[in-house]
């Protein structure tokens, strides 16, 4: 069965810095997607960024950025140019080839400080 | 642009009462429907999905039952609620593909009493 593992349960930084949150997930499948959701407070699950297993290229949505590492079973998020709106629990995510549900990481609590 | 609507946002039930739980979709035909449920300090666990009007996949056996009566409607239901129901439920869609993204409700935090 796949799973995946966010091994930081919390991680601040400052406004303006970069952060970096780490995600491995464990697959016998060669295709699959990987994603990264946000947690606010507010508890609605935000989409922040989608990645094909196919493609060698790294995902990008404007400060946010993943390092997708195949071999190594890894993706990371990277948060650039950090906000106070950044502020939230992030989820890391597999979806196999076939699979219909979405397998989460335990999260990673983000705090922000000015 | 497709929005997804939960009702109600916050529940408050004694144990053994029934539930009902509603999501909604608007801008978008035939999507796939999710129903998962956050308990507290854990990931998010698939209860149900649906790939179409009264086709109804259970993942986890459970006393929490589902149904689809319209094409951008899915309910999650229950007879007789037990304090382990306690939880956040999140709805979430996705298009036809089964590869595609999932987009999530704002969700229901139901307390079982």
């Amino acid at each position: 069965a796949q799973t995946v593992t966010q091994s930081q349960p919390e991680m601040s930084v400052q406004e303006a810095e970069t952060v970096t949150l780490s995600c491995t997930y464990d697959t016998s499948e060669s295709d699959y997607y990987l994603f990264w959701y946000k947690q606010p407070p507010s508890r609605q699950m935000i989409l922040v960024i989608r990645q094909e297993a196919y493609k060698q290229q790294n995902a990008t949505e404007n400060r946010f950025s993943v390092n997708f590492q195949k071999a190594a079973k890894s993706f990371s998020l990277k948060i650039s140019d950090s906000q106070l709106g950044d502020a939230a629990m992030y989820f890391c995510a597999y979806r196999g080839q076939a699979g219909t549900a979405l397998i989460f990481g335990k999260g990673t609590t983000l705090s922000v400080s000015s | 642009s497709q929005t997804i609507h939960q009702w109600p946002a916050t529940l408050v039930q004694p144990v053994g009462s029934p539930l009902s739980l509603e999501c909604t979709v608007e801008g978008t035909s035939n999507p796939n429907l999710y129903w998962y449920r956050q308990a507290a300090g854990r990931g998010l666990q698939l209860l149900f999905y649906s790939v179409g009007i009264g086709q109804i996949s259970s993942e986890v056996p459970q006393n929490l039952s589902a149904s689809r009566p319209q094409d951008r409607q899915f309910i999650l239901s229950s007879k007789k609620l037990l304090l382990s129901d306690s939880g956040f439920y999140l709805c979430a869609w996705s298009s036809g593909s089964h590869t595609d993204t999932q987009y999530f409700g704002p969700g229901t935090r139901l307390t079982v009493l």
